[in-house]
């Protein structure tokens, strides 16, 4: 069975930074791209950031890009510097759907860990 | 960029019925790379279709996805009380890589 778990969340103040986790276990976790995707309460969902299996490649959406940097190795990070209100949300970790690309969809998430910036 | 759009925003809906939701790219999106998920308040987002008409594992198949294009469409045949939810589409692209839909919310 696939499980992610995030971790690392809480209270931050802005300008400051916070390094999430997700430990992912139930699959061959270097066959396969993840992503952070982040929801902000009350609203939609918006991706974030992306890795490829081997942890190469990596992508970001304009609104990280430059703050934020993903990594892993047997566990997926989201190392988020700069943080403003903005931000605060809940961060998903989420796993491709496929094997290739970036998975093109997101077939497993965790629970999701919240992330609020403020002073 | 590619924007999503979704209609309606809210459907208002009894047990039984039937659901249709809308998922408009404002480009044309390869059907492999148009997805739809189910989210429960409080819960993680749940992948019910992938490449656009694909069912993915475990989904009932009251939940079908057909389109192509620009349009793409995710019917519930017949709701059962669990489907209340809201439903986002998503599509792989450039730039950004992952694009979501603003969510349709099927409700009482």
């Amino acid at each position: 069975e696939v499980q992610l778990l995030e971790s690392g969340g809480g209270l931050v103040q802005p300008g400051g930074s916070l390094r999430l986790s997700c430990a992912a276990s139930g699959f061959t976790f270097s066959s396969y791209a993840m992503s952070w995707v982040r929801q902000a309460p009350g609203k939609g969902l918006e991706w974030v950031s992306a890795i490829s299996g081997s942890g190469g490649s990596t992508y970001y959406a304009d609104s990280v890009k430059g703050r934020f940097t993903i990594s892993r190795d047997n566990s997926m990070y989201l190392r988020m510097n700069s943080l403003r209100a903005e931000d605060t949300a809940v961060y998903f970790c989420a796993k491709g759907g496929a094997s290739y690309s970036y998975g093109l969809h997101f077939d497993h998430w965790g629970q999701g860990t919240l992330v609020t910036v403020s002073s | 960029e590619i924007v999503l759009t979704q209609s309606p925003g809210t459907l208002s809906l009894s047990p039984g019925e039937r659901a249709t939701l809308s998922c408009r790219a404002s480009q044309s999106v390869s059907s492999s790379y148009l997805a739809w998920y189910q989210q429960k308040p409080g819960q993680a987002p749940r992948l019910l279709i992938y490449a656009a008409s694909s069912r993915a594992t475990g989904i009932p198949d009251r939940f079908s996805g057909s389109g192509s294009g620009t349009d793409f469409t995710l019917t519930i045949s017949r709701l059962e009380p669990e489907d209340f939810a809201v439903y986002y589409c998503q599509q792989y692209g450039s730039s950004p890589l992952f694009t979501f839909g603003p969510g349709t919310k099927v409700d009482i």
